[in-house]
C-alpha cells in the first residue's frame, strides 16, 4: 500500500473560482478526514467519512464546501466560488475504526486563491 | 468542548540538548493522546500514542506518559538529533458519540536543532 495520497499537490486558482481535491486513502481504513491547515496553526477539523457516510460537518465547513466518497473509497472535497480566506493546506487522513487508532495522512494540497 | 494546548514555541536546542515540549488537554470524555511531527514539505506522521491513563508511548527515543491527574501528555527526548528539526502537535482523539475518533490538535510547536 503507497498510503494517502492527494491531488493536486499544489493549485492555483482565481478568486470566484471552484476548485476540486481528490483523496484516496489506505484501501482497508474505513474511516476518511479532511482537515485544514493554516500558517503557524494545527489542522483544523472539517469533515469525516465511515465507509460512504458522512457523519460530521464541522461549522467552518461553509455552504460553498462540500465533500463525497461515493463508494467508501476515495473521497473528492470541492470549494465553490473561492475566496483568498479559502488560501490553506487541506489535508485528508485515513484511519481504522479502533479506539487510539493513529491517522494516517497524506502531504495535502495547498491552495493559493489570488 | 475539547481543546489541546501546547507549550509556545518556537524552540532552538543545539545537538544532544534534552527536550521536553509541554502539552495539556481538555477533554469531555476519556481521549486518546497523540504526538504527530512534520518534517519539512511533508505531511504529518504519527509519532506515538497512548490510549489509557499511565500509558507511555514512545518511539524514536521520543517518549510522553498520559497523566490524567493533571491532564497532560509532555512530549520528551534525552538527546536530539539535527534530524529532529520539525513541527511537533499534540492531539487527542474522542472515545465516544458521533466524534469519536476525530482528532483535536495543538497549534504545534516548532524545533529547530542546531549543530
Amino acid at each position: 500500500d503507497t498510503g494517502v495520497s492527494q491531488d493536486p499537490r499544489h493549485k492555483i486558482t482565481k478568486r470566484g473560482q471552484n476548485v476540486t481535491f481528490r483523496c484516496d486513502p489506505i484501501s482497508e481504513h474505513n474511516r476518511l478526514y479532511w482537515y485544514r491547515q493554516t500558517l503557524g496553526q494545527g489542522p483544523e477539523f472539517l469533515t469525516y467519512f465511515q465507509n460512504e457516510a458522512q457523519l460530521e460537518k464541522s461549522r467552518l465547513l461553509s455552504d460553498r464546501f462540500s465533500a463525497e466518497r461515493p463508494k467508501g473509497s476515495f473521497s473528492t472535497l470541492e470549494i465553490q466560488r473561492t475566496e483568498q480566506g479559502d488560501s490553506a493546506m487541506y489535508l485528508c487522513a485515513s484511519s481504522l475504526e479502533q479506539v487510539g487508532y493513529g491517522y494516517t495522512f497524506g502531504s495535502g494540497t495547498r491552495l493559493t486563491v489570488v | 468542548g475539547n481543546s489541546v494546548t501546547q507549550m509556545e514555541g518556537p524552540v532552538t536546542l543545539s545537538e544532544e540538548a534534552f527536550l521536553t515540549i509541554n502539552c495539556t488537554y481538555t477533554a469531555t470524555g476519556y481521549p486518546s493522546l497523540f504526538w504527530y511531527v512534520q518534517y519539512p514539505g511533508e505531511g504529518l506522521q504519527l509519532l506515538l500514542k497512548a490510549t489509557k491513563a499511565d500509558d507511555k508511548g514512545s518511539n524514536k527515543g521520543f517518549e510522553a506518559t498520559y497523566r490524567k491527574e493533571t491532564t497532560s501528555f509532555h512530549l520528551e527526548k534525552g538527546s536530539v538529533q539535527v534530524s529532529d528539526s520539525a513541527v511537533y502537535f499534540c492531539a487527542l482523539s474522542d472515545r465516544g458519540g458521533t466524534s469519536y475518533g476525530k482528532l483535536t490538535f495543538g497549534q504545534g510547536t516548532i524545533l529547530t536543532v542546531h549543530p
